[in-house]
Formats: structure tokens, sequence, C-alpha cells
């Protein structure tokens, strides 16, 4: 198995408060994945990394941000957390070559 | 759009070769086909991927037709363990950044 894990693993906040997920890789892979997965949407890109420092958005990355100063870490942080972002998030990894992305347990967030 | 079309549902009996459709009409020349799949309350998993020809590996086959317009991913013998969703992905081939466009895929229920 890929060495990827994602903390915490499950989270109850309240609404405005900020939330910060983690995604840690042993793997030393240069792409970075954050996708949330809500019944009836599937899995949804919301940011990914190609590099230290070098982040871009997916589909749905309003009310999310990302920073990567180390190969190994990729953090999620919602700023000010929303009922609407109750979900659950996986982090994914691939290589170069993008052929094979490898998920995280994933991290159960609840917003109150 | 880069989604796919799945069925919702399908059925297969254990031991029994399955065989999984999807259909991608528009896809483009250097478009890949992905196919991972979940497990309950898991991560998605990588299935296999194949670009025009037909790929085997430890776990499944893909045929892809002539004109790609459609695939079929085969499990050669279902087992329970084989239960989960399967998502057929398109990948655009000119790209690194391996961005993943989940569908609802296929629920694939395994019977004893």
């Amino acid at each position: 198995d890929a060495g990827i894990t994602q903390s915490p693993r499950h989270k109850v906040t309240e609404t405005g408060t900020p939330v910060t997920l983690r995604c840690h890789q042993t793997e030393n892979h240069r792409y970075m994945y954050w996708y949330r997965q809500d019944p009836g949407h599937g899995l949804r890109l919301i940011h990914y990394s190609y590099g230290v420092k070098d982040t871009d958005k997916g589909e749905v990355s309003d009310g999310y941000s990302v920073s990567r100063s180390k190969t190994e870490d990729f953090l999620l942080t919602l700023e000010s957390a929303t009922s609407s972002q109750t979900s659950v998030y996986f982090c994914a990894i691939s290589d170069d070559r993008g052929y094979e992305q490898y998920f995280g347990p994933g991290t159960r967030l609840t917003v109150t | 759009d880069a989604k796919t079309t799945q069925p919702n549902s399908m059925e297969s009996n254990e031991e029994e070769p399955v065989h999984l459709p999807c259909n991608h009409s528009t896809i483009s020349g250097t478009d890949y086909i992905h196919w991972y799949r979940q497990l309950p309350s898991q991560g998605p998993e990588y299935v296999i991927h194949g670009l025009t020809s037909n790929v085997n590996n430890r776990m499944a086959s893909l045929a892809i037709a002539e004109d790609r317009k459609s695939s079929t991913l085969i499990l050669h013998r279902a087992t329970l363990r084989d239960a989960a969703v399967y998502y057929c992905i398109r990948r655009g081939g000119s790209s690194n950044t391996g961005k993943l466009i989940f569908g609802q895929g296929t629920t694939l229920q395994v019977k004893p």
C-alpha cells in the first residue's frame, strides 16, 4: 500500500471556525490532490499540487485554500467552515506520469 | 464535459465473470480510460487504465472498443470482496496533472 495518511480521521467543528486537514505521504510523489465526496456527487477535486509551493484549483475550490511547504505534506484549510462543507475528504498522490492515483483513508468532517 | 456514462448498478454471482460497461462517446484521441473502485468506507483504489489496446493486470482486464467510444472492465472471477462502486474515468493525456473527474459509478453487488 502507498504510504499516505490523513489527519484527523474524524472531526466535528462549528460553523465559522477554521479547520485544517493534513495529508502526509512517504512516497516522494510530486503530485498531491484533495477531493471531497458527498452523496449524489461522487468525488470532486478541490485543489491539487504539482510540487512544493505549486498548487492549482480544482472544480470545487471556493471556500478552501491549500499549502505545500514540503514534498510530503499537503494541507487543506477551511478558513471559516460552513455546513455545506460537511463531507468526507480524500487526499491522493501520484507520480509524474499520473496513471495511478493512490488515495488516503479519508477524513470525515462534520460542520454543525 | 469529461464525464462518462455507466449503469447505476449491476449484480453478479460469486466466481462468475463480470463485465462492467462504460460509454465515453466524446472521447478525444489523447484521453486515457481509467478505472477505479471504492470499497465501502475506503478511499478509491486504482484498478486499470488504457488508451487504445486491451490491457490486463492482476486485478482485471480492460477491453476498449475499436472506435474508443466505449470500454468494458472485466473481472474474471468475482469474489465477495469485489463488491464496490466502480468508476470509469476519462483523463486527458496531454496533461500530467492527473486530474480525475469522477461520475456516479456502477455499484456492483456480488452474491454468494
